[in-house]
């Protein structure tokens, strides 16, 4: 049983570059979040989904988008990364969020 | 503010009990209250969560106070294992959700 699960695991990109970063969930999980760990803090709430097909902004949207096309999967996207968006990245899942989440090990980007 | 307070670090020794305190003044009736830990490196871990009553599971016990203003997560036989930020989250409105910067719990052997 995976769980959820993040890929990559580590990336560094270069100012201005885009990439994706997939979570996928084997739990029938309706449920999905994107958070960013900066050092020393608490996780703060990028994007999240309550369905396949719906996405809703969180507490930090800005310089983000996400995608869930299918229910297990949960895509969270830098058009044009800058360093400030240098963090420690976790997806989420939940089938009832009152229930307890269940998280990723995390991917850590570096921009430079 | 949706956020808890809780200390910023507390020291255990090994295989005695610990008693991590949350604050949560501000929490209304339908909230939940929910604790998870954080390894290092690690993404967070789910501990436990309770409405009103005391919880009990095989990590720890919560319990939380009679106005529910307050609560205290505890682990009875501390590991070093258990060394880890520990997260009082308060959940209102089904799916919100915020992390303070939790408590980091050291076990000393």
């Amino acid at each position: 049983n995976a769980g959820v699960t993040q890929t990559p695991k580590f990336r560094v990109l270069k100012t201005g570059q885009s990439m994706t970063l997939l979570c996928a969930q084997d739990m029938n999980h309706e449920y999905m979040y994107w958070y960013r760990q900066d050092p020393g803090m608490g996780l703060r709430l990028i994007h999240y989904s309550v369905g396949e097909g719906t996405t809703a902004k969180g507490e930090v949207p800005d310089g983000y988008n996400v995608s869930r096309l299918k229910k297990q999967n949960f895509l969270l996207g830098l058009e044009s990364a800058a360093p400030s968006q240098t963090s420690v990245y976790f997806c989420a899942s939940s089938r009832q969020p009152s229930y307890g989440y269940t998280f990723g090990s995390g991917t850590r980007l570096t921009v430079v | 503010d949706a956020k808890t307070t809780q200390p910023n670090s507390m020291e255990s020794n090994e295989e005695e009990p610990v008693h991590l305190p949350c604050n949560h003044s501000t929490i209304s009736g339908t909230d939940y209250i929910h604790w998870y830990r954080q390894l290092p490196s690690q993404g967070p871990e789910y501990v436990i969560h309770g409405l009103t009553s005391n919880v009990n599971n095989r990590m720890a016990s919560l319990a939380i106070a009679e106005d529910r203003k307050s609560s205290t997560l505890i682990l009875h036989r501390a590991t070093l294992r258990d060394a880890a930020v520990y997260y009082c989250i308060r959940v209102w409105g089904g799916q919100n959700f915020v992390f303070g910067p939790g408590t980091r719990l050291s076990v000393l052997p």
